[in-house]
């Protein structure tokens, strides 16, 4: 069974950073492309980011370029996503998601997601 | 900038058919943008219901099917049962490695 589990979430000030880890189970990890996908309270679905499975090619949302990272280690069959100069609009449910093969192609599993909350 | 757009909401009788569509602000949606469905409901993490156009996810009932007519992606619901009632939201693939969520469309069932 496919499992993706988001952890890092939480209340940091504007300008700090934060790193969220996805860990996953039960998938050949290195086959698949991944994804970073969040929701702002009370709000739609925002993609955020997303690497291919070998973690060679990564990619952006225009409204994160410059300021998250996303990596994966895949001896560790886990994803990362590395938020610096956060701003009260970061504010959202952070998921994971795992792409249906290794390149450019939509999403068929994720996790539950992790909080994360920008205010002073 | 180009937008991908949805019906803010929908009602459909239990039992009925309900036909949700995901288009663009500029041009028509094909195969290219590779479109997908998910669901969601208040609190839960998004369900994926379809990709690439017309693909079920793994223990989507066949009530759920995916299409383009026209200029859009559609999503139809055949019999929709109580359950069904939930937030749905299709995505595009813009090119690039970027994709675009659409609003999302608020499906009632009464």
């Amino acid at each position: 069974e496919v499992q993706l589990v988001e952890s890092g979430g939480a209340l940091v000030q504007p300008g700090e950073s934060l790193r969220l880890t996805c860990a996953t189970s039960g998938l050949t990890f290195t086959r698949y492309s991944m994804t970073w996908v969040r929701q702002a309270p009370g709000k739609g679905l925002e993609w955020v980011s997303g690497i291919s499975g070998s973690g060679g090619l990564t990619y952006y949302a225009d409204s994160v370029k410059g300021r998250f990272t996303v990596s994966r280690d895949n001896s560790k069959n886990t994803l990362y996503l590395e938020m610096n100069s956060l701003r009260a609009e970061d504010t959202a449910t952070y998921y994971c998601a795992k792409g249906v093969r290794s390149g450019n192609y939509p999403f068929d599993y994720w996790g539950q997601g992790t909080l994360v909350a920008v205010s002073s | 900038q180009t937008v991908v757009t949805q019906e803010p909401s929908f009602s459909v009788s239990p039992g009925g058919t309900v036909t949700l569509t995901c288009g663009l602000t500029s041009g028509s949606v094909s195969t290219d943008h590779y479109p997908s469905w998910y669901q969601q409901t208040p609190g839960q993490a998004p369900r994926t219901l379809i990709y690439t156009t017309d693909t079920r996810s793994s223990g989507v009932p066949d009530r759920f099917s995916g299409s383009i007519l026209v200029n859009k992606a559609v999503l139809t619901i055949t019999g929709a049962q109580a359950e069904d009632e939930s937030d749905y939201y299709c995505m595009l693939y813009m090119g690039s490695g970027v994709w675009v969520f659409g609003g999302g469309t608020k499906v009632t069932v009464l």
